[in-house]
Protein backbone atom coordinates (compact mmCIF):
# COMPACT_ATOMS: atom_id res chain seq x y z
CA UNK A 1 0.00 0.00 0.00
CA UNK A 2 0.92 3.61 -0.17
CA UNK A 3 1.77 5.47 3.17
CA UNK A 4 3.40 8.68 4.56
CA UNK A 5 4.55 8.89 8.07
CA UNK A 6 5.13 12.48 9.70
CA UNK A 7 4.64 13.12 13.09
CA UNK A 8 0.83 14.19 14.59
CA UNK A 9 2.43 17.56 16.37
CA UNK A 10 5.53 19.51 17.40
CA UNK A 11 6.10 22.74 19.91
CA UNK A 12 9.23 24.96 18.88
CA UNK A 13 10.58 28.41 20.68
CA UNK A 14 11.19 31.47 18.75
CA UNK A 15 14.84 31.65 17.05
CA UNK A 16 14.77 28.10 17.48
CA UNK A 17 15.47 25.04 14.65
CA UNK A 18 12.91 22.14 14.02
CA UNK A 19 13.20 19.39 12.00
CA UNK A 20 10.16 17.70 10.58
CA UNK A 21 11.08 14.09 9.46
CA UNK A 22 8.87 12.02 6.99
CA UNK A 23 8.97 8.41 5.92
CA UNK A 24 7.46 7.09 3.02
CA UNK A 25 6.22 3.79 1.05
CA UNK A 26 5.22 4.56 -2.13
CA UNK A 27 4.58 2.28 -5.57
CA UNK A 28 5.74 5.04 -7.33
CA UNK A 29 8.36 7.90 -6.76
CA UNK A 30 8.78 10.97 -9.11
CA UNK A 31 9.63 13.45 -6.05
CA UNK A 32 8.73 14.72 -2.62
CA UNK A 33 7.10 17.93 -1.64
CA UNK A 34 6.49 19.77 1.10
CA UNK A 35 3.30 22.13 1.61
CA UNK A 36 2.52 24.53 4.44
CA UNK A 37 -1.13 25.13 5.38
CA UNK A 38 -1.87 27.64 8.19
CA UNK A 39 -5.45 26.99 9.63
CA UNK A 40 -8.46 28.14 7.46
CA UNK A 41 -6.32 28.46 4.54
CA UNK A 42 -4.81 26.74 1.24
CA UNK A 43 -1.44 24.53 1.22
CA UNK A 44 1.35 26.99 -0.01
CA UNK A 45 4.04 25.01 -1.80
CA UNK A 46 7.54 25.28 0.09
CA UNK A 47 10.01 22.96 -1.36
CA UNK A 48 10.83 20.16 -3.67
CA UNK A 49 13.51 17.29 -3.84
CA UNK A 50 13.81 14.48 -6.71
CA UNK A 51 17.24 14.00 -5.87
CA UNK A 52 19.06 12.27 -2.73
CA UNK A 53 20.44 15.24 -0.57
CA UNK A 54 19.72 18.92 1.23
CA UNK A 55 17.91 21.64 -0.96
CA UNK A 56 18.03 25.06 1.16
CA UNK A 57 15.22 27.65 0.27
CA UNK A 58 16.41 31.06 3.11
CA UNK A 59 15.11 29.97 6.38
CA UNK A 60 13.69 26.22 5.23
CA UNK A 61 15.90 23.57 3.46
CA UNK A 62 14.23 19.98 2.86
CA UNK A 63 16.72 16.72 3.07
CA UNK A 64 15.69 13.01 1.15
CA UNK A 65 17.24 9.84 0.71
CA UNK A 66 15.69 8.22 -1.78
CA UNK A 67 17.27 4.55 -0.87
CA UNK A 68 15.89 4.84 2.97
CA UNK A 69 12.20 6.27 1.72
CA UNK A 70 13.21 9.72 4.30
CA UNK A 71 12.97 13.11 3.94
CA UNK A 72 12.72 16.21 6.38
CA UNK A 73 12.18 19.71 6.25
CA UNK A 74 14.70 22.08 8.26
CA UNK A 75 13.28 25.47 10.00
CA UNK A 76 15.51 27.56 11.02
CA UNK A 77 15.35 31.03 12.83
CA UNK A 78 11.39 30.23 13.42
CA UNK A 79 8.87 32.93 13.81
CA UNK A 80 5.91 32.72 15.19
CA UNK A 81 4.40 33.34 11.58
CA UNK A 82 5.61 29.25 11.16
CA UNK A 83 2.90 28.28 13.40
CA UNK A 84 1.33 26.32 11.01
CA UNK A 85 1.02 22.55 9.70
CA UNK A 86 3.43 21.10 7.25
CA UNK A 87 2.55 18.27 4.69
CA UNK A 88 4.68 15.61 3.26
CA UNK A 89 3.46 14.61 -0.58
CA UNK A 90 4.92 11.99 -2.48
CA UNK A 91 4.22 12.51 -5.78
CA UNK A 92 3.80 9.03 -7.41
CA UNK A 93 3.33 9.57 -11.35
CA UNK A 94 0.70 10.26 -13.85
CA UNK A 95 -0.52 13.50 -11.92
CA UNK A 96 -1.11 10.93 -8.66
CA UNK A 97 0.26 12.75 -5.41
CA UNK A 98 -0.20 10.91 -1.70
CA UNK A 99 -0.60 13.20 0.89
CA UNK A 100 0.72 12.70 4.60
CA UNK A 101 -1.43 13.80 7.39
CA UNK A 102 0.71 16.58 8.12
CA UNK A 103 2.86 17.77 11.15
CA UNK A 104 1.01 20.92 13.28
CA UNK A 105 3.53 22.85 14.60
CA UNK A 106 3.05 25.23 17.14
CA UNK A 107 5.72 28.35 17.84
CA UNK A 108 5.95 29.87 21.47
CA UNK A 109 7.91 32.66 22.67
CA UNK B 1 -8.83 37.57 -10.13
CA UNK B 2 -5.22 35.19 -9.76
CA UNK B 3 -4.46 31.58 -9.21
CA UNK B 4 -6.79 29.75 -8.23
CA UNK B 5 -10.29 30.63 -7.31
CA UNK B 6 -13.62 28.20 -5.56
CA UNK B 7 -17.01 29.36 -4.70
CA UNK B 8 -18.39 28.84 -2.59
CA UNK B 9 -16.12 29.28 0.76
CA UNK B 10 -19.18 27.68 2.78
CA UNK B 11 -21.61 25.55 1.75
CA UNK B 12 -24.50 23.85 4.33
CA UNK B 13 -26.20 21.58 2.46
CA UNK B 14 -29.07 18.80 3.35
CA UNK B 15 -28.92 15.06 1.96
CA UNK B 16 -31.49 15.32 -0.21
CA UNK B 17 -30.17 18.60 -1.55
CA UNK B 18 -28.10 19.37 -5.07
CA UNK B 19 -25.34 21.30 -5.17
CA UNK B 20 -21.97 22.33 -6.99
CA UNK B 21 -18.82 23.40 -6.55
CA UNK B 22 -16.82 25.63 -8.87
CA UNK B 23 -12.79 25.96 -9.07
CA UNK B 24 -10.98 28.13 -11.62
CA UNK B 25 -7.83 28.87 -12.34
CA UNK B 26 -5.79 32.29 -14.20
CA UNK B 27 -2.77 30.69 -14.16
CA UNK B 28 -2.40 28.67 -17.74
CA UNK B 29 -2.38 25.43 -16.18
CA UNK B 30 -3.42 21.78 -18.25
CA UNK B 31 -4.08 19.84 -14.49
CA UNK B 32 -6.85 20.30 -12.80
CA UNK B 33 -7.13 18.41 -9.15
CA UNK B 34 -10.53 17.90 -6.64
CA UNK B 35 -9.20 17.11 -3.33
CA UNK B 36 -11.19 16.17 -0.03
CA UNK B 37 -9.56 17.13 3.41
CA UNK B 38 -11.05 15.77 6.26
CA UNK B 39 -10.45 16.84 10.36
CA UNK B 40 -6.44 15.25 11.10
CA UNK B 41 -6.72 13.14 8.03
CA UNK B 42 -4.12 13.10 5.07
CA UNK B 43 -5.18 15.11 2.18
CA UNK B 44 -7.27 12.38 0.05
CA UNK B 45 -7.56 13.04 -4.31
CA UNK B 46 -10.16 12.90 -5.49
CA UNK B 47 -10.22 13.29 -9.32
CA UNK B 48 -8.01 14.64 -11.54
CA UNK B 49 -8.43 16.17 -15.55
CA UNK B 50 -5.64 16.72 -17.55
CA UNK B 51 -6.42 18.56 -20.61
CA UNK B 52 -10.32 18.10 -20.01
CA UNK B 53 -9.74 14.35 -19.85
CA UNK B 54 -10.25 12.42 -16.60
CA UNK B 55 -6.74 10.90 -15.61
CA UNK B 56 -7.80 10.22 -12.58
CA UNK B 57 -10.99 8.60 -9.87
CA UNK B 58 -9.91 7.49 -6.91
CA UNK B 59 -12.85 5.48 -6.03
CA UNK B 60 -14.97 8.07 -4.97
CA UNK B 61 -18.81 7.25 -4.59
CA UNK B 62 -21.11 8.47 -7.52
CA UNK B 63 -23.02 10.82 -5.30
CA UNK B 64 -19.52 13.27 -6.42
CA UNK B 65 -19.93 13.75 -9.89
CA UNK B 66 -17.13 15.98 -11.53
CA UNK B 67 -17.14 18.03 -15.04
CA UNK B 68 -14.18 19.71 -16.63
CA UNK B 69 -15.59 21.89 -19.09
CA UNK B 70 -12.21 23.35 -20.39
CA UNK B 71 -8.81 23.59 -18.83
CA UNK B 72 -9.86 26.50 -16.72
CA UNK B 73 -12.65 25.58 -15.38
CA UNK B 74 -13.71 22.69 -12.98
CA UNK B 75 -17.05 21.76 -11.32
CA UNK B 76 -17.70 18.78 -8.55
CA UNK B 77 -21.43 17.99 -8.43
CA UNK B 78 -23.01 17.29 -5.05
CA UNK B 79 -26.22 15.07 -4.84
CA UNK B 80 -27.41 12.86 -1.68
CA UNK B 81 -24.62 13.22 0.22
CA UNK B 82 -23.85 11.99 3.82
CA UNK B 83 -23.05 13.74 6.47
CA UNK B 84 -19.48 11.75 6.79
CA UNK B 85 -18.87 14.12 3.26
CA UNK B 86 -18.92 17.02 5.54
CA UNK B 87 -15.29 18.25 4.50
CA UNK B 88 -13.19 21.05 2.94
CA UNK B 89 -12.80 20.29 -0.82
CA UNK B 90 -10.11 21.47 -2.02
CA UNK B 91 -9.54 22.79 -5.81
CA UNK B 92 -5.62 22.84 -7.36
CA UNK B 93 -4.21 23.38 -10.62
CA UNK B 94 -0.98 22.19 -11.97
CA UNK B 95 1.59 22.24 -14.95
CA UNK B 96 3.86 19.53 -15.35
CA UNK B 97 7.02 19.98 -16.51
CA UNK B 98 9.38 17.00 -17.12
CA UNK B 99 7.96 15.29 -14.00
CA UNK B 100 7.64 18.41 -11.61
CA UNK B 101 4.43 18.74 -10.53
CA UNK B 102 4.21 21.57 -8.06
CA UNK B 103 0.24 22.08 -7.46
CA UNK B 104 -1.35 25.39 -6.22
CA UNK B 105 -4.31 24.82 -4.41
CA UNK B 106 -7.73 26.95 -4.18
CA UNK B 107 -8.76 28.13 -0.66
CA UNK B 108 -11.43 25.67 -0.49
CA UNK B 109 -15.27 25.44 0.05
CA UNK B 110 -16.13 24.15 4.07
CA UNK B 111 -18.93 21.73 3.24
CA UNK B 112 -21.22 20.35 6.06
CA UNK B 113 -23.91 17.84 5.37
CA UNK B 114 -26.95 17.90 7.84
Amino acid sequence: GQNIDQPTEMTATEGAIVQINCTYQTSGFNGLFWYQQHAGEAPTFLSYNVLDGLEEKGRFSSFLSRSKGYSYLLLKELQMKDSASYLCAVETGGFKTIFGAGTRLFVKA
Amino acid sequence: ETGVTQTPRHLVMGMTNKKSLKCEQHLGHNAMYWYKQSAKKPLELMFVYNFKEQTENNSVPSRFSPECPNSSHLFLHLHTLQPEDSALYLCASSQETSGYNEQFFGPGTRLTVL
